[in-house]
């Protein structure tokens, strides 16, 4: 079984840019979650998207959106970007119908900010 | 607030030593308890959870951890580390109630093995 892929594995923007990362998650799990780890904050939760649907937000500025299709994969974007945002960009899957959820991890999309 | 507290940000050991990672949780009604590992250039991976029945859990690798109700405490452990064991470990806590379940995560513990 395929675990969670994240596309590209790095990337390097500068400032005022925009971003999309990618995120197909493991066959059948309909939920996927996005979180920033930077090491001084660690891992911070920003969003979550279960069929198609944004169901938990953290607490980021609107600059930080994502989607999720119809295939549960799901894209996340950045606009505008600052150098504050570099950081490894990590997606998780699951199984949101089993309780409680557990989460299956990508191997994270490296993004540094010029 | 619901929060999850581990204590040590970085832990240095010395190959074969033994080694406890320690994680606090702020009380609540009912937990899930967690550890992921981390290593170099690698997204996480669930090491071993507590979700119910016997406190003390096991990974496959050696590691075992405990769920101390009292101590609001699941701090990770294994008796004799190897060099391979050199990663960031992550503890994280399902807070559940009403119905909602928010997943927490802890700051991360950076442990290396030295030989």
């Amino acid at each position: 079984k395929a675990g969670v892929t994240q596309t590209p594995r790095y990337l390097i923007k500068t400032r005022g840019q925009q971003v999309t990362l990618s995120c197909s998650p493991i066959s059948g799990h309909r939920s996927v979650s996005w979180y920033q780890q930077t090491p001084g904050q660690g891992l911070q939760f920003l969003f979550e998207y279960f069929s198609e649907t944004q169901r938990n937000k953290g607490n980021f500025p609107g600059r930080f959106s994502g989607r999720q299709f119809s295939n549960s994969r799901s894209e996340m974007n950045v606009s505008t970007l600052e150098l504050g945002d570099s950081a490894l960009y990590l997606c998780a899957s699951s199984r949101r119908d089993s309780f409680p959820m557990e989460l299956f991890f990508g191997s994270g999309t490296q993004l540094s900010v010029l | 607030a619901q929060s999850v507290t581990q204590l040590d940000s970085q832990v240095p050991v010395f190959e074969e030593a033994p080694v406890e990672l320690r994680c606090n949780y702020s009380s609540s009604v009912s937990v899930y308890l967690f550890w992921y590992v981390q290593y170099p250039n690698q997204g996480l991976q669930l090491l071993l959870k507590y979700l119910s029945g016997s406190t003390l859990v096991e990974s496959i690798n050696g590691f075992e951890a405990e769920f101390n109700k009292s101590q609001t405490s699941f701090h990770l452990r294994k008796p004799s580390v190897h060099i391979s064991d050199t990663a960031e470990y992550f503890c994280a806590v399902i807070y559940a109630q009403g119905g909602s379940e928010k997943l927490v995560f802890g700051k991360g513990t950076k442990l290396t093995v030295n030989p």
